[in-house]
């Protein structure tokens, strides 16, 4: 079975760090897209950034450059998101994808089940 | 960024109701959206791509229609498990792959 499984949920306090993780299983890890979505509390969904686990090509949304890191290790089929100083905004639902065909840009067709990060004081 | 504008942003319909939902692209994305539906609690799922290829395992009463920026999602009758919030993205273009605002299908 083609899954993506995502690391539990986060509670930070702000300027904390926090890397959250998503692991692939069930197919070629390196041959597929990853991707990132943010969903804030009671909003849509927001597209921030893809990586390729092959050779961890990445591309990021405007609004989220800077902001986070998104990282693979192929050795472990194993995809992640980074922050180096959370902030109490980025308290959220963040789920992983795969694209749905080996092509830079494509639908997402396997979800993780998301891990909801909070950040507070 | 192009912008994607879904309406409307919230309909209430019956069991066996015909539902079309409209995503409108800021410029022509080339057939290249999906649409997903997401339920309260749990990821979102794929259910067309490519504007209208239906994903493995979704029933046939959903379809996709349109072409350069409109786009449509039609129910074609609402079942009880229908009931959840839809989502359309386009993938054409970066530097963000976008979404739409989101349509939250009620019960009537």
């Amino acid at each position: 079975e083609v899954q993506l499984v995502q690391s539990g949920a986060e509670v930070k306090k702000p300027g904390e760090s926090l890397k959250i993780s998503c692991k692939g299983s069930g197919y070629s890890f390196t041959s597929y897209w990853i991707g990132w979505v943010r969903q804030m509390p009671g909003k849509g969904l927001e597209w921030m950034g893809i990586i390729y686990p092959g050779d961890s090509d990445t591309r990021y949304s405007p609004s989220f450059q800077g902001q986070v890191t998104i990282s693979a290790d192929k050795s472990i089929s194993t995809a992640y998101l980074q922050w180096s100083s959370l902030k109490a905004s980025d308290t959220a639902m963040y789920y992983c994808a795969r694209q749905k065909q080996q092509l830079v840009y494509d639908a997402f067709d396997i979800w993780g089940q998301g891990t909801m990060v909070t950040v507070s004081s | 960024d192009i912008q994607m504008t879904q309406s409307p942003s919230s309909l209430s319909a019956s069991v066996g109701d015909r539902v079309t939902i409209t995503c409108r692209a800021s410029q022509g994305i080339s057939n290249s959206l999906a649409w997903y539906q997401q339920k309260p609690g749990k990821a979102p799922k794929l259910l067309l791509y490519a504007a209208s290829r239906l994903e493995s395992g979704v029933p046939s009463r959903f379809s996709g229609s349109g072409s350069g920026t409109d786009y449509t999602l039609t129910i074609s009758s609402l079942q009880p498990e229908d009931f959840a919030t839809y989502y359309c993205q386009q993938y054409y273009s970066t530097p963000s792959l976008t979404f739409g605002g989101g349509t939250k299908v009620e019960i009537k």
